[in-house]
């Protein structure tokens, strides 16, 4: 079984400041790893995905994470927040060949002060 | 093509009546999934199409639930006899999973439902 666990249900970070949503996975097998974003009132969208090349993955808006199999984790960072990032987060781990479907965390929500 | 769309957005309904979704994919992608989300949770998986066949259903999907996905484009769910447990966001997501391993999902804005 697959499962993802969010370390924090809510971050708060002053803009200009760097920004780190962790998330731990649980999985039998090598898996495929992601974070999607949720603003308000809006449909989520992918920031990265890791599916096994390299460990650091880059995705939009200045987003990275690192995929560290020997702790099990997969942690969002971004060097500096803008105030646009405040939103919920969610990790999410899945298996191509279990049809691909997704298997979320609980979320992060993330708040910007100015 | 403009991405997934999903209707309608919102939903009012009282308990007991059947109501009905839509969800329309990006074009060509082979795959549909359906998942629900309540306050304050993550998305947690419905159900997934490849094509017309649907694939899996998860034990969240009770006999009330129904999804198809007629000739392989757009897709309905139903919930027939809604509970007030039922309110939720119902999200749409499609993808083209390919030889290579690729299947990232594209998200429509969902359908807020609410079970007076």
């Amino acid at each position: 079984a697959q499962s993802v666990t969010q370390l924090d249900s809510h971050v708060s970070v002053s803009e200009g400041t760097p920004v780190l949503l962790r998330c731990n996975y649980s999985s039998s097998y090598s898996p495929s790893l992601f974070w999607y974003v949720q603003h308000p009132n809006k449909g989520l969208q992918l920031l990265l995905k890791y599916t096994s090349a390299a460990t650091l993955v880059k995705g939009i808006n200045g987003f990275e994470a690192e995929f560290k199999k020997s702790e099990t984790s997969f942690h969002l960072t971004k060097p500096s927040a803008h105030m646009s990032d405040a939103a919920e987060y969610f990790c999410v781990v899945s298996r191509y060949n279990q049809g691909g479907k997704l298997i979320f965390g609980q979320g992060t929500e993330l708040s910007v002060k100015p | 093509d403009t991405g997934v769309s999903q209707n309608p957005r919102h939903k009012i309904t009282k308990r007991g009546q059947n109501v009905t979704f839509r969800c329309d994919p990006i074009s060509e992608h082979n795959r549909l999934y359906w998942y629900r989300q309540t306050l304050g949770q993550g998305p947690e998986f419905l159900t997934y199409f490849q094509n017309e066949a649907q694939l899996e259903k998860s034990r969240l999907l009770s006999d009330r639930f129904s999804a198809e996905r007629p000739k392989g484009s757009f897709s309905t769910l139903e919930i027939q006899r809604t509970e007030q447990g039922d309110s939720a966001m119902y999200l749409c997501a499609s993808s083209l999973a390919d030889t290579a391993g690729n299947y990232e999902q594209y998200f429509g804005p969902g359908t807020r439902l609410t079970v007076t």
